[in-house]
């Protein structure tokens, strides 16, 4: 039962343009939302991060939505770079069996071309 | 400060054999999580401690086991590998817990043979 879905495996998108990612998710009680980026041969490394009582957070090129009436988050990168080509994971947390508990998504693949 | 570390990086183990892998989390740190990524399946949590308590526990089998030492370094066991447990095991470590900002070691690559 995948509570987090990241359906689109790979993304490729011009420098210098928006790339979106996104990520559903399933279960009522994920009540915060991560994003991490993963270079081969790397472990993740966090992104950014919104609480369920927000619907946006900004830093620097990166934007996340959440819409929590369509259990939907997205990533925005803008503009796309070179060095912005890795795995991106989304991730969601909330309280389960008295514990907060995470789930992470399959990733996306972002290639960026120059 | 000084990053997460896991050794070793890279193993090779027989089918049946047990492993034992190391996690020295950022100084401070307390709480330590452990992931199995393999092809597709995304970041599968399997434990997180917190001072040397086990407070959560994903979906794996009992052969999948872990402890964490007072220093906060943690050790994950796996017992009577499979071939289905090669895979990338990583590390993250956290001041707040799991469910909020990690910061991931590079991960151990498991080959069962």
């Amino acid at each position: 039962d995948q509570q987090v879905k990241q359906n689109s495996p790979s993304l490729s998108v011009q420098e210098g343009r928006i790339s979106i990612l996104n990520c559903d998710y399933t279960n009522s009680m994920f009540d915060y939302f991560l994003w991490y980026k993963k270079y081969p041969a790397e472990g993740p490394t966090f992104l950014i991060s919104i609480s369920s009582i927000k619907d946006k957070n900004e830093d620097g090129r990166f934007t996340v939505f959440l819409n929590k009436s369509a259990k939907h988050l997205s990533l925005h990168i803008v503009p796309s770079q070179p060095g912005d080509s890795a795995v991106y994971f989304c991730a969601a947390s909330g309280r389960s069996g008295g514990y907060q508990k995470v789930t992470f998504g399959t990733g996306t693949k972002l290639q960026v071309i120059p | 400060k000084a990053g997460v570390t896991q050794t070793p990086r890279y193993l090779i183990k027989t089918r049946g054999q047990q492993v034992t892998l190391s996690c020295s989390p950022i100084s401070g740190h307390r709480s330590v999580s452990w992931y199995q990524q393999t092809p597709g399946q995304g970041l599968q949590f399997l434990f997180e401690y917190f001072s040397e308590t086990q407070r959560n526990k994903g979906n794996f089998p009992g052969r999948f086991s872990g402890r964490q030492f007072s220093n906060s370094r943690s050790e994950m066991n796996v017992s009577t590998l499979e071939l289905g447990d090669s895979a990338l095991y990583l590390c993250a470590s956290s001041s707040k817990g799991a469910t909020y900002e990690q910061y991931f070691g590079p991960g151990t690559r498991l080959t069962v043979t």
